[in-house]
């Protein structure tokens, strides 16, 4: 299978723990992206790269939270000290700069409960 | 700063029936428009993105169509079929950096 790629698929952790969650983009994607979701919105974007650069972050992405992606391919978001509100699913999406739109192909996500 | 939102929220509707549903967006200074599906509990399908310099575009039984100066778009699914139950996302691109989804639609076909 060559789709978006995330890990692990569901995650449990106590209030106060860290987590990271990794993403594995299309292969020859240069564009990735975090999104977070809560039951019954849509998506929120968090950040996204091109190639190994951060280029954007949104004010959702509070200084608990990192991302990266130091080779340019697959990515890593972590969260410290967790809180009850970062409970939801974060999905990441990959896409490929070019001229018909840049589509963006999502993973199946990491469900996050944190106790 | 960009919000989009879906009518309707929810949608039931028996097999076989044609239906449209709306997004509407309040910046038109979009880079594209994206529709996809969302399983439960699952991630996002691509279903259909529209350029801005496009007007419509058509897979299947799926037509998705855009206004920018209306900042509308609307997805119409034809002779639906109860696989086509899913929530149904639009979403703005804004110039390539970032998607700006609306709340959804929740589609249920009935046999």
């Amino acid at each position: 299978d060559t789709g978006v790629s995330q890990d692990p698929r569901h995650k449990i952790t106590k209030r106060g723990q860290n987590v990271t969650f990794r993403c594995d983009p299309i292969s020859e994607h240069n564009r990735l992206y975090w999104y977070r979701q809560t039951l019954g919105q849509g998506p929120e974007f968090l950040t996204y790269f091109q190639n190994e650069a951060q280029l954007e972050k949104s004010r959702l992405l509070s200084d608990r939270f990192s991302a990266e992606r130091p080779k340019g391919s697959f990515s890593t978001l972590e969260i410290q000290r967790t809180e009850q509100g970062d409970s939801a699913m974060y999905l990441c999406a990959s896409s490929l700069t070019s001229g018909d739109g840049d589509t963006q192909y999502f993973g199946p996500g990491t469900r996050l409960t944190v106790l | 700063k960009q919000e989009v939102t879906q009518i309707p929220a929810a949608l039931s509707v028996p097999e076989g029936e044609n239906l449209v549903l709306n997004c509407s967006f309040t910046d038109s200074a979009i880079y594209n428009l994206q529709w996809f599906r969302q399983d439960p509990g699952k991630g996002l399908t691509s279903l259909l993105l529209i350029q801005s310099s496009q007007r419509e575009q058509t897979s299947g039984r799926l037509n998705a169509s855009l206004d920018k100066s209306s900042g509308r778009s609307t997805l119409y699914i034809a002779a639906s079929q109860p696989g086509d139950s899913a929530t149904y996302l639009c979403a703005a691109d804004n110039y390539g950096q970032n998607f700006v989804f609306g709340p959804g639609t929740r589609l249920s076909v009935l046999p």
